[in-house]
């Protein structure tokens, strides 16, 4: 089956600590892509990557940095310069960057800042 | 900076009958796209439907349509013949291509709620 995979589904961390979540796709898609969602309010881009080894920040880049060493993998770390890291983080994918193409989305992981 | 405004935070609906979800949004782009989602309480987002601004004509899928007033940008979604399974927050996006990547923007969610 093809799809996209999150991981863990929720995360725990202590203030201070730096954690990465994982996302990987066997969809053989180029484009990827981070989002966060808060309660009341829609999906904001973190950042998104087009090819491996090229990323662009999104409109809520501070505090995040990512990784595409791989194709199929786009890892997100929450570093501690993040204020308010506690959401609910999706990840997604898509053929290319360009206009029309729909991106599928992961089951999302749930970030707790304790 | 594009915006998309969804004014009905929250809708209910009785099995079988017809709903509309409300959706506006403010841009200068005349070429972009328009998606509603959908995100049931396990939280995946599965598109529902798309529609292409420069087709005047609108988007249907199954119980699923569409009202595209590019003119007035207005964006509504009705389903028809509602069921338990459409209970979910469902999220109008818009699409715009920079010449280098596609950015969807989503507004704030309706969350609707089928009722027996």
């Amino acid at each position: 089956d093809g799809g996209i995979t999150q991981s863990p589904k929720y995360l725990f961390r202590k203030e201070g600590q730096n954690v990465t979540l994982s996302c990987e796709q066997n969809l053989n898609h180029d484009a990827m892509y981070w989002y966060r969602q808060d309660p009341g309010q829609g999906l904001r881009l973190i950042y998104y990557s087009q090819i491996v080894n090229d990323f662009q920040k999104g409109d809520i880049a501070e505090g995040y940095s990512v990784s595409r060493e791989k194709k199929e993998s786009f890892p997100l770390t929450v570093t501690s310069a993040q204020k308010n890291p506690t959401a609910f983080y999706l990840c997604a994918s898509s053929i290319e960057t360009r206009m029309h193409n729909e991106q599928f989305f992961g089951p999302g992981t749930r970030l707790t800042v304790l | 900076a594009q915006t998309v405004t969804q004014s009905q935070p929250e809708m209910s609906v009785q099995e079988a009958e017809t709903v509309t979800l409300s959706c506006t949004y403010d841009t200068s782009e005349n070429n972009y796209y328009l998606f509603w989602y959908k995100q049931p309480p396990s939280r995946q987002m599965i598109l529902v439907i798309r529609q292409e601004a420069y087709k005047q004509q609108n988007a249907t899928e199954n119980r699923f349509s569409v009202n595209f007033q590019k003119a007035a940008k207005s964006f509504s979604l009705k389903i028809s013949d509602s069921q338990l399974g459409d209970t979910a927050m469902y999220f109008c996006a818009f699409m715009t291509y920079t010449g280098t990547a596609s950015k969807l923007t989503f507004g704030t969610g309706t969350r609707l709620q089928v009722t027996l």
